[in-house]
């Protein structure tokens, strides 16, 4: 079983359009993150959220809007899509407390604007 | 916000050397991560180092923190083409996750 899955792996669209990327955890993990990785392989943190609070990094668009159904699963919903979003992104997820810094990844989602 | 320099940005080494990867933050680390990235793979963990001094191995991979908690550095013993991909620290960062440098490409020679 994967530990931390997304769809899709691939996505191809056209500017201003409005996608999601689907993440979902079977750790029981209490906090999950959305990552941004660029062309460069920068990695770069974009949400954290748990049951109780999203903390958001303050250079990230507010056309991305992170949704959490339930705590097993954080999407990521991007609205009128520009070319600078097409990237790598990765869902993480972590256990609070003394571990909370070991994430276990997803493979990642990689969006192409066109 | 703390930022992680990581050298070299990439490495071409041949197969059986060994080689070291830095790591260094503009502030004291309170928690130091090392993951590895296969390339068009997720990130997997490899270990943490929080006490200055610290080492910690796993395998042909050591990684150790400085006394300062502001540097740390990977080394691997006699590399295997396994070992090809992309290494990353992190450290607590903003948003409640974790901030990483812009990693360190590892290519194997056979």
């Amino acid at each position: 079983d994967t530990a931390v899955s997304q769809t899709p792996k691939y996505l191809v669209t056209q500017m201003g359009n409005d996608k999601s990327i689907k993440c979902e955890q079977n750790l029981g993990h209490d906090t999950m993150y959305w990552y941004k990785q660029d062309s460069k392989k920068f990695l770069k943190i974009m949400f954290s959220y748990n049951n109780k609070e999203l903390i958001i990094n303050e250079t990230v668009p507010n056309r991305f809007s992170p949704k959490s159904p339930d705590k097993a699963h954080l999407n990521l919903h991007i609205n009128s899509l520009e070319l600078g979003d097409s990237a790598v992104y990765f869902c993480a997820s972590s256990q609070r407390g003394r571990a909370a810094g070991e994430l276990f990844f997803g493979e990642g989602s990689r969006l192409t604007v066109l | 916000s703390q930022e992680l320099e990581q050298s070299p940005q990439s490495l071409i080494v041949q197969e059986g050397k060994n080689l070291t990867i830095n790591c260094t933050s503009s502030k004291t680390l309170y928690g130091l991560y090392w993951y590895k990235q296969k390339y068009g793979e997720g990130l997997i963990f490899l270990m943490m180092l929080q006490k200055g001094g610290e080492e910690k191995s796993h395998e042909k991979i050591t990684a150790k923190l400085d006394e300062k908690k502001q540097q740390s550095s990977l080394h691997i013993t006699a590399s295997q083409p396994s070992h090809a991909g992309i290494y990353l620290c992190g450290a607590a960062g903003g948003a409640d996750g974790l901030t990483f440098g812009k990693g360190t490409h590892l290519i194997i020679q056979p």
